[in-house]
């Protein structure tokens, strides 16, 4: 079956303007998770959502970074006033249920100039 | 704090070869550890989990929790295996936050 998905592949934005990233996780999962990978790091947590809530947010750097998940499968993960510290691969991964495997997608690459 | 820390940036050894990547831990409750890769131009896979205890492209990891380690080990190292390795813990049980370490590149040389 297809594995989880990530729009647009590639972002390239100017500072101070706003993206969207989206995520269409496998269908079923019920976790979803976005995570940020820095040049020369690991994947870094974000956000975690269980259905439609985010139940753990405490990985999100600012209040400029927001996500969303209104139906339970896609989620988008909003950055505002987008700044050249935001460049990097946001992954997103999703799983059956918390203690399962999470698989991830390809990632999004945001640079912003 | 849950930290989790990968010693070598780059590690390269010839086919055939022993690999063995360090993994090393910090967390005060029961973890549960990982290893994932990336080959090229493919998305972060899990290879392994500590609880599966379990060989995976004969690779192995054992949870040593004296020396809070969770080293990753093959006897033989093959091209294929050159990939982007990173080391995950999360706490045990239900949901919990997982951590990954800042990853080590395996180069195999043919």
């Amino acid at each position: 079956g297809a594995g989880v998905s990530q729009t647009p592949s590639n972002k390239v934005t100017e500072k101070g303007k706003y993206v969207e990233l989206r995520c269409d996780p496998i269908s079923g999962h019920t976790a979803l998770y976005w995570y940020r990978q820095s040049l020369g790091q690991g994947p870094e947590f974000l956000i975690y959502f269980q259905g439609t809530g985010a139940a753990d947010d405490s990985g999100l750097p600012n209040d400029r970074f927001f996500a969303v998940r209104p139906e339970g499968s896609v989620s988008t993960l909003k950055i505002q006033r987008t700044e050249r510290g935001d460049s990097a691969v946001y992954l997103c991964a999703s799983s059956l249920s918390p203690s399962e495997t999470q698989y991830f997608g390809p990632g999004t690459r945001l640079l912003v100039l | 704090a849950q930290r989790v820390t990968q010693p070598e940036k780059l590690l390269s050894v010839f086919k055939g070869a022993p690999v063995e990547l360090k993994c090393n831990y910090s967390y005060s409750g029961s973890p549960e550890l990982f290893w994932y890769v990336q080959y090229s131009r493919q998305r972060l896979q899990l290879l392994l989990r500590h609880i599966s205890r379990e060989s995976i492209k004969g690779f192995t990891a054992d949870l040593n929790k004296g020396e809070t380690s969770f080293h990753l080990k093959k006897p033989f190292a093959q091209e294929e295996d050159s990939a982007m390795y990173y080391c995950a813990l999360k706490g045990a049980g239900g949901y919990q936050k997982v951590t990954f370490g800042t990853g080590t590149k395996l180069q195999v040389i043919p």
